[in-house]
């Protein structure tokens, strides 16, 4: 059973488009973190968010965590090439409960 | 400061070898984990170590083990390896252990990439 469901799965759209990635649970998360992934690489962290309705900017993308913190989004405004890549969420439940992956939205970026 | 570095990058073997893969984690940090990366399973954790201590274990089979040594770096084994284990296999360290409430920030390696024929 995956903990943490990613939609879309697959996305392509055009430069300067915006774009919002969805990560959803049944669980209550004590934390959710996003990841970029490239080809041939590991996961880069982007943000972590820990407070239920907790929005995080980071440049062009903007980061949300579910009021009752068992959901996410991950919206990107002007979308670039530099953009795609294999955006992944990842919760963790607290104490030492190990670090649980969603399932991955993998981003295209058309110049 | 470095980044969590492994080797070896890529990794060719049959099947029921063996194969041993080495985590070398950033400076100062205490807990190494190992996840497995596959198309169709996502990224999947397979353990955690902390103070040469395996804290957490995912649900894989007793031929994938870990250890970690005094100095934090991590080593992965799998035995008797399957056409299924083709994998990239990537380790991920963080900075301490985690209390209740608190959250694990954890850093990347580029991973090894495994492949069994």
């Amino acid at each position: 059973t995956q903990l943490l469901e990613q939609s879309p799965q697959f996305l392509s759209i055009q430069e300067g488009e915006n774009l919002t990635v969805y990560c959803n649970s049944s669980s209550v998360f004590s934390s959710l973190q996003w990841y970029r992934q490239e080809p041939g690489e590991g996961p880069v962290l982007l943000v972590t968010v820990v407070t239920g309705g907790e929005v995080k900017k980071l440049k062009r993308l903007t980061f949300q965590f579910g009021d009752a913190r068992k959901d996410s989004s991950l919206h990107i405004t002007a979308a670039q090439p530099g953009d795609t890549g294999l955006y992944l969420c990842a919760g963790a439940r607290g104490g030492n409960e190990k670090l649980t992956f969603g399932t991955g939205t993998r981003l295209t970026i058309i110049p | 400061k470095a980044g969590v570095t492994q080797t070896p990058r890529y990794l060719i073997k049959t099947r029921g070898q063996q194969v041993t893969l080495s985590c070398s984690p950033i400076s100062g940090h205490r807990s190494v984990s190992w996840y497995q990366q596959t198309p169709g399973q996502g990224l999947q954790f397979l353990f955690e170590y902390f103070s040469e201590t395996q804290r957490n274990k995912g649900n894989f089979p007793g031929r994938f083990s870990g250890r970690q040594f005094s100095n934090s770096r991590s080593e992965m084994n799998v035995s008797t390896l399957e056409l299924g284990d083709s994998a990239l296999y990537l380790c991920a360290s963080s900075l301490q252990g985690r209390r209740f409430g608190s959250y694990n920030e954890q850093f990347f390696g580029p991973g090894t990439r495994l492949t069994v024929l």
